[in-house]
């Protein structure tokens, strides 16, 4: 089955500095790929998507590339603040087509 | 606001006992998952309704069970309650059965004594 890993399970920098969080994939390469911020005790907000056709996606201050060969998807956030403090999930489909799973997420906090 | 509602918010109850949680998906949404999240633990993968049929198994335990509604609603029982059981429930719901762009209620937090 697909395994999904988060680079880290904790990510502090700096306010102003750009976070980059990293999902890999083990086996099949999905038809898209999520991210989600999540607070404490808060559901999952969704925040991107990106398509395997696509190398690249940007929101505002949000940034998502995804590289089906390298089975990895890379997420930006530029110009960070500590608002931007959060748990942040990548997810991707169970099997092609099929509802969808998350990673175990990484915990960002942005020190001011 | 994300338009999914979920109710109750928190639940108390005792081992060997019967629960059952509510969702309300958006508007106009067909599919509706449910995800458990233990303390400090990722968001687990339950089950999936699409338009009232079953479309996703997880690792959801025989003693949990779930519905959609004709009128897009779910409920996820969940039975002989154990103090492992203990967690938060969330359900999402999205337009597609594919799970893109899923909103999510606020969750049920369940504490089992």
């Amino acid at each position: 089955s697909q395994k999904i890993e988060q680079n880290s399970e904790a990510l502090n920098i700096q306010e102003g500095k750009t976070a980059t969080l990293t999902c890999n994939y083990t086996n099949y390469s999905p038809a898209y790929l999520q991210w989600y911020r999540q607070d404490p005790g808060r559901g999952p907000v969704f925040l991107l998507l990106i398509r395997e056709n696509e190398k690249e996606k940007r929101k505002e201050r949000l940034k998502v590339t995804f590289d089906t060969t390298l089975k990895q998807s890379l997420f930006h956030i530029t110009a960070s603040q500590p608002a931007d403090s959060a748990t942040y999930l990548c997810a991707l489909p169970l099997s092609y087509g099929q509802n969808f799973v998350f990673g175990p997420g990484t915990r960002l906090s942005v020190l001011p | 606001d994300s338009g999914v509602t979920q109710t109750p918010k928190h639940l108390i109850t005792a081992t060997g006992q019967r629960v059952t949680l509510r969702c309300s998906p958006r508007s106009g949404d067909l599919s509706v998952y449910w995800y458990q999240q233990s303390l400090d633990q990722g968001l687990q993968f339950l089950i999936q309704y699409y338009n009232g049929e079953e479309r996703a198994k997880g690792n959801i335990l025989e003693r949990f069970s779930a519905q959609q509604f004709p009128d897009l609603h779910s409920e996820l029982n969940l039975s002989s309650l154990e103090l492992g059981d203990s967690a938060l429930y969330f359900c999402a719901s999205s337009v597609e059965q594919k799970g893109e762009k899923a909103f999510f209620g606020q969750g049920t937090r369940l504490t089992v004594v």
